[in-house]
């Protein structure tokens, strides 16, 4: 089966780093992505890392290690504005259209 | 820019009755989904289509249906509402090849069964 676990819930100060990790154990693992999601709003698109590695996208980045069964996000340089819910979300490819979403991490940052 | 559009933010329905949620999006996008978002449990999907006419359960179809007729439009059925369907849903779309890890989600419809 596939199951995605990451923490419920994280805090961090304005300005400073966070990471949010996320565990997988899925049979025909492809990738890993990352998914923001406001109180209220719709979940929208962060990243992807289809390879072991390091993505950067401006202030975020996202990791994977598969031999680890493991990825996670970094948010630098924190901002009010980043309170949200994030999730990962696996992608199983190989014919399978589906992502399969973890329960969420809801980051509040405090000032 | 992608828009995913749903019909309603919010519907209040009574126990039995048959709702239609709608869902448009207007990127040309093959492949479109159904998930319900309840707290504590993330997104879990419900069906998705590969194309028009085409449908797959997901994760928890039960108590639900869908119909594609044309390719920019996925419609929700559920066909004899429970309290139990009481969820925010949202629907997405997404490109075939590299962007079936990349969905665009609308902005969801939260729906109140009584």
């Amino acid at each position: 089966g596939q199951s995605l676990e990451q923490p419920s819930e994280v805090t961090a100060v304005e300005g400073a780093i966070v990471q949010i990790n996320c565990t997988y154990q899925t049979s025909g693992f492809y990738g890993l992505s990352w998914y923001q999601q406001h109180d209220g709003g719709a979940p929208t698109f962060l990243s992807y890392n289809g390879l072991d590695g390091l993505e950067e996208t401006g202030r975020f980045s996202s990791f994977l290690s598969r031999s680890d069964s493991y990825g996670y996000l970094l948010l630098q340089e924190l901002q009010m504005k980043d309170s949200a819910s994030y999730f990962c979300a696996d992608y199983s490819g190989a014919g399978s259209y589906q992502l399969t979403f973890g329960k969420g991490t809801k980051l509040s940052v405090i000032p | 820019d992608v828009k995913v559009t749903q019909s309603s933010r919010y519907l209040v329905k009574r126990t039995g009755e048959k709702v239609f949620l709608e869902c448009v999006q207007d990127m040309d996008h093959e492949n479109m989904f159904w998930y319900r978002q309840d707290p504590g449990l993330g997104l879990r999907l419900i069906y998705f289509s590969y194309d028009v006419k085409m449908k797959e359960k997901g994760d928890i179809p039960e108590g639900y249906s869908v119909s594609r007729e044309k390719k920019e439009r996925f419609s929700l059925i559920l066909e004899s509402a429970s309290t139990n369907q009481t969820s925010m849903y949202l629907c997405a779309s997404s490109p075939t090849g590299t962007g079936l890890y990349e969905q665009y989600f609308g902005p969801g419809t939260r729906l109140t069964v009584t």
